[in-house]
């Protein structure tokens, strides 16, 4: 069984462009979450779709948002780019929410912002 | 207080040893406990889970959770080089499922 996957695995953009991300599930697996890591701060969540709908949400401005197709492929975008949101953004499925579901990333979009 | 903490490391020990990785959380409803693995440049692995109170072994590796405590472990056996990563404690909240991570303690194995 395919892993997750996400597209692209590298980006570069400059300050105020927007950027979108797309991560496609473990194949049966309905749950997405999003999470940006960096060094300073380690894995922080973003959001969490279930179903086509956010269902979880971290504290992250406005500028990030997302959403999940009826196929629970999973899109996130970030307008207004700062040098700040330059990190690794990693998707990750589970079969369904909460209880025992494991959780499973893919690779990871490495983000740069100049 | 943070809502999931781990020792922050680094741990180094030497090839053959025991390493005893360390996780407490803040949310006494949290039901579901898991231990990541990243190696530089990579993203995290999913390597144990548990659930209830005791011991789960798999291998080398050991998870440990302690509910009264606030508290899980991760025992290596038999430490290997191979072993040197970022380990990472997840802990999935009681009332809205979120998987909240701890900053990851980093596991050097010397030869």
């Amino acid at each position: 069984k395919a892993g997750v996957t996400q597209t692209p695995r590298y980006l570069i953009k400059t300050r105020g462009q927007q950027v979108t991300l797309s991560c496609s599930p473990i194949s049966g697996h309905r749950s997405v979450s999003w999470y940006q890591q960096t060094p300073g701060q380690g894995l922080q969540f973003l959001f969490e779709y279930f179903s086509e709908t956010q269902r979880n949400k971290g504290n992250f401005p406005g500028r990030f948002s997302g959403r999940q197709f009826s196929n629970s492929r999973s899109e996130m975008n970030v307008s207004t780019l700062e040098l700040g949101d330059s990190a690794l953004y990693l998707c990750a499925s589970s079969l369904v929410r909460g209880g025992h579901s494991e959780q499973f990333f893919g690779p990871g979009t490495r983000l740069t912002v100049l | 207080q943070k809502e999931v903490e781990q020792n922050s490391g680094p741990l180094s020990v030497p090839e053959g040893a025991i390493a005893s990785l360390n996780c407490t959380y803040s949310d006494r409803g949290s039901q579901s406990f898991f231990w990541y693995r990243q190696y530089s440049g990579k993203s995290p692995e999913l390597i144990m889970f548990i659930y209830s109170n005791g011991d789960k072994e798999d291998g080398r590796f050991t998870a440990q959770l302690n509910k009264a405590s606030q508290y899980v472990s991760l025992l290596i056996r038999d430490s290997q080089p191979s072993d040197s990563a970022t380990y990472l404690c997840a802990v999935r909240g009681g009332s809205n499922y979120k998987l909240t991570f701890g900053k990851g303690t980093l596991l050097t194995v010397n030869p």
